[in-house]
């Protein structure tokens, strides 16, 4: 069975701050997805990731692939109050369903 | 993008009857959809696997007569609570599979109240 460990599980900080939340596997992944979802809400995807060692950033964001595929990390600059939100990584395999780890709830303070 | 479509968005049922949610994708033909539950503060925990024409595959501690899971149409799956209790509560959130391939898009979700 296809594990994801996520940490840290509760993250709470001051506005404009940096921060960074792990994902990490003992299989490698096709592919590993990093979702924002808020209360209420379907998660939605913020990036996918799919070569070893990939950097994508995304505004503030920055997502990193491990060599191995089998780890992800995701990096916040000067967090905002609207960064607020659960995040999850999910990993996958061509055709198969995506494994989610169990979620890092980033609460940022004003 | 791809629009996978969730219905109903909310749902109240009494404890003992069934309630149906439906998954449909909008604008492609999905031949797998993917069931998840998740409840409050938690992560996605994936229920079921739904292949078109075939039974679903479900996880391991998901009663599969609970939890019927019907795709009759490559464009359509369903997941049917029978005999809900309150402890079924729960978001309810199903994905689809466009091609063969990594894409995966997600429905809107339902929440399920059983009282």
């Amino acid at each position: 069975t296809q594990l994801l460990e996520q940490s840290p599980q509760f993250l709470s900080i001051q506005e404009g701050e940096n921060l960074t939340v792990y994902c990490n596997s003992s299989s490698v992944f096709s592919s590993l997805q990093w979702y924002r979802q808020e209360p209420g809400e379907g998660p939605v995807l913020l990036v996918t990731v799919v070569t070893g060692g990939e950097v994508k950033k995304l505004k503030r964001l920055t997502f990193q692939f491990g060599d191995a595929r089998k780890d992800s990390s995701l990096h916040i600059t000067a967090a905002q109050p609207g960064d607020t939100g659960l995040y999850l990584c999910a990993g996958g395999q061509a055709g198969t369903a995506l494994i989610f780890g169990k979620g890092t709830t980033l609460s940022v303070s004003s | 993008g791809a629009v996978v479509s969730q219905h109903p968005s909310r749902v109240i049922c009494k404890s003992g009857t069934s309630v149906k949610i439906e998954c449909r994708s909008l604008d492609f033909q999905a031949t797998t959809m993917f069931w998840y539950r998740q409840f409050p503060k938690q992560s996605l925990m994936l229920m079921a696997t739904s292949n078109e024409g075939s039974k679903a595959t479900y996880e391991q501690g998901v009663e599969k007569d609970k939890f019927l899971i019907n795709h009759a149409s490559l464009t359509l799956s369903t997941l049917t609570v029978t005999s809900a209790h309150p402890e079924d509560s729960s978001f309810y959130i199903c994905s689809a599979l466009k091609g063969y391939g990594n894409t995966i898009y997600f429905g809107e979700g339902s929440w399920l109240t059983v009282v």
